[in-house]
């Protein structure tokens, strides 16, 4: 797996969009960008994957550089419920076999 | 979506005790399970892979002796914390992959060891 990058933390503020940012620049052609969170106590929890063409889906939007060095997380309107670690990873496809960096500590503030 | 339950959720047991924890794949069927651990402020370590029918596939660092993993059914997977100590004291999460490209997570058991 690629090694990422992530800021430690970031803030935002309620119903504002918050973009993640991910920097995978080792990644290889045919790995996937994973992202997951985890919220405080819990397992973490799929958020969003892609490979090569930004992706859509009901939790947030994967913004992927034409280059594929770097990525970025959207979350369209954060809210309270959207605190929590959120992990980028660059991996094959050996899917559930995931090597999980630091990530990002989100604050959201009412 | 697919649901990974854990059980129990939180378990304080003796030094030198054992301690089961279970990780079922409630609407499909799992194969593979993976196992990790975190500890306070730290972020996730995977231990190892949980193969069904076969030994688990151990990382490196980690005792195969002391942690214990079975994999008897396509639902199931256990992980045995073995002669717990206080040093074991984590937060432990196993995981499931489905036929897609997202894998599950279970809530987790927080094990405390006194």
């Amino acid at each position: 797996d690629a090694k990422t990058t992530q800021p430690n933390s970031m803030e935002s503020n309620e119903e504002e969009p918050v973009h993640l940012p991910c920097n995978h620049s080792t990644i290889s052609g045919t790995d996937y960008i994973h992202w997951y969170r985890q919220l405080p106590s819990q397992g973490p929890e799929y958020v969003i994957h892609g490979l090569t063409s930004n992706v859509n889906n009901r939790m947030a939007s994967l913004a992927i550089a034409e280059d594929r060095k770097s990525s970025t997380l959207i979350l369209h309107r954060a809210t309270l419920r959207d605190a929590a670690v959120y992990y980028c990873m660059a991996g094959g496809t050996s899917y559930g076999k995931l090597t999980f960096g630091q990530g990002t500590i989100l604050t959201v503030h009412p | 979506g697919a649901v990974v339950s854990q059980h129990p959720s939180w378990v304080i047991c003796k030094s030198g005790t054992s301690v089961k924890i279970e990780c079922r794949s409630l609407d499909f069927q799992a194969t593979t399970m993976f196992w990790y651990r975190q500890f306070p402020k730290q972020s996730l370590m995977l231990m190892a892979t949980s193969n069904e029918g076969s030994k688990a596939t151990y990382e490196q660092g980690v005792e195969k002796d002391k942690f214990l993993i079975n994999h008897a059914s396509l639902t199931l997977s256990t992980l045995t914390v073995t002669s717990a100590h206080p040093e074991d004291s984590s937060f432990y999460i196993c995981s499931a992959p489905t036929t897609g490209t997202e894998a599950f997570f279970g809530q987790g058991t927080r094990l405390t060891v006194v």
